[in-house]
């Protein structure tokens, strides 16, 4: 199975910062890696798909990047509303696996 | 409007089963591949099972494989869990989740409120 690893597991940062996050894999799974946004309390949401690709809706201050083993999502200025957990997904091959997720407070 | 509504979530004992179902609207149920989605409390997401539109090709997380059955309807646009020997660690709250292709990636692009199941003496 293809583990994913996320870092970092939490982070704090002010208002109008750059913020990245990042996922490994364990082999390589070319585009094949969606991020998510998990709000408290609330079901999560598709952030970016393809690695890279802004879902429709998505501010543009989001963004994805990366192919094989190394991914990043980065939050080029960092809004209030952004408070929430991320998740990277693996969707390259089965069993489809999650990262620890990365918890992001201001 | 695209949604998924689950249903189904109790408290069961260990050992114990439940089904959870997933009513999908506003879209071609039957052109979409399905999965279920798990979040224990204060946890991460952990995915658990796959089903293809046709319903033919399915799979199992290793840790429900043998105990979680994943079917659908699509005449009645719903997804099921059917769980069986029910253990603490299953504890979470389950969502279903759409699956789409997106410029040849794959992503989950809807995803239901989430269903509590609760596993407890």
């Amino acid at each position: 199975d293809i583990q994913v690893t996320q870092s970092p597991s939490s982070l704090s940062a002010s208002v109008g910062d750059r913020v990245t996050i990042s996922c490994r894999a364990s082999q390589g799974i070319s585009n094949g890696l969606s991020w998510y946004q998990q709000r408290p309390g609330q079901v999560p949401t598709l952030l970016i798909y393809g690695a890279s690709i802004l879902q429709s809706g998505v501010p543009s201050r989001f963004s994805g990047s990366g192919s094989g083993t190394a991914f990043t999502l980065t939050i080029k200025s960092l809004q209030p509303d952004d408070v929430a957990t991320y998740y990277c997904l693996q969707d390259y091959t089965t069993p489809w696996t999650f990262g620890q997720g990365t918890k992001v407070e201001i | 409007e695209v949604q998924l509504v689950e249903s189904g979530g109790n408290l069961v004992q260990p050992g114990g089963s439940l089904r959870l179902s997933c009513a999908a609207t506003g879209f071609t149920f039957s052109s979409y591949h399905m999965h279920w989605v798990r979040q224990a409390p204060g946890t991460g997401l952990e995915w658990v099972s796959y089903i293809s539109g046709s319903g033919r090709t399915i799979y199992y997380a290793d840790s429900v494989k043998g105990r979680l059955t994943i079917s659908r309807d699509n005449a009645k646009k719903s997804l099921s869990l059917q769980m069986n020997s029910l253990r603490d660690e299953d504890t979470a709250v389950y969502y279903c989740a759409r699956e789409i292709l997106l410029q040849d990636s794959n992503a989950f692009d809807i995803w239901g409120q989430g269903t509590m199941v609760t596993v407890s003496s």
